[in-house]
């Protein structure tokens, strides 16, 4: 297995850039993505395969990669962001991990 | 877009079998457009992969699950489902399922879960 650390927690204003980080050794060879999980809800995918959003998602979240670290962009973050958020990867041998996660506080 | 529905006992006494199904919408359990994926969470804890079935019926668990579970289609429900065995204080947590993709770009693998169903409490406790 592998780990992937996120931090515990992320504050901002509301309007500001949030960034949520994502690290571990197997993101430098493995796509890494992430989810969005509101209070008593179930997790949302916001950014897939390190920097592609779903169609769904709002554009002022993005995503990018370096090295062994990933990132997780809200540009002009609003009050409805607000929540968990998981970086998740896997490698070819089909073992997946999530990240700790990390509090976003708006 | 496919819609999931977890369903299945909410409260499982310690050793016993937690068993949980997931009725597919919207989409077809035998298409080979998805992996069917199960996660949890305990309480206040992160996120859990516990395994994902293909149509062909292939599997990949997590390998510390990996001797207590069983991911099942039943095609003609359109439903996979979860079997864990002797369960424990520590499998108590909400179990979500989800239809996800996985292949090979290039060189890149790639494996992430798409949509998810609402998610559904299991309790073990005597």
């Amino acid at each position: 297995s592998y780990e992937l650390t996120q931090p515990p927690s992320v504050s901002v204003s509301p309007g500001q850039t949030a960034r949520i980080t994502c690290s571990g050794d197997a993101l430098a060879n493995q796509y890494a993505y992430w989810y969005q999980q509101k209070s008593g809800q179930a997790p949302v995918l916001v950014i897939y395969k390190d920097s592609e959003r779903p169609s769904r998602i709002p554009e002022r979240f993005s995503g990018s990669s370096s090295g062994t670290t990933v990132t997780l962009t809200i540009s002009g973050v609003q009050a409805e962001d607000e929540a968990d958020y998981y970086c998740q990867s896997a490698d070819s041998r089909g073992t997946v991990e999530f990240g700790g996660g990390t509090k976003l506080t708006v | 877009q496919v819609q999931l529905q977890e369903s299945g006992s909410g409260l499982v006494k310690p050793s016993e079998t937690l068993s949980l199904t997931c009725t597919v919408s919207g989409g077809s359990v035998s298409s080979g457009s998805y992996y069917w994926s199960w996660v949890r969470q305990p309480p206040g804890k992160e996120l859990e992969w516990v395994g994902y079935i293909y149509y062909s019926g292939s599997t990949n668990y997590n390998p510390s699950l990996k001797s207590r579970i069983t991911i099942s289609l039943d095609t003609s429900k359109n439903q996979f489902s979860l079997n864990l065995r002797s369960v424990i204080a520590a499998d108590t947590a909400v179990y979500y399922c989800a239809a996800g993709y996985s292949g090979y770009e290039g060189p890149q693998y790639y494996f992430y879960m798409d949509v998810w169903g609402k998610g559904t409490p299991v309790t073990v406790s005597s």
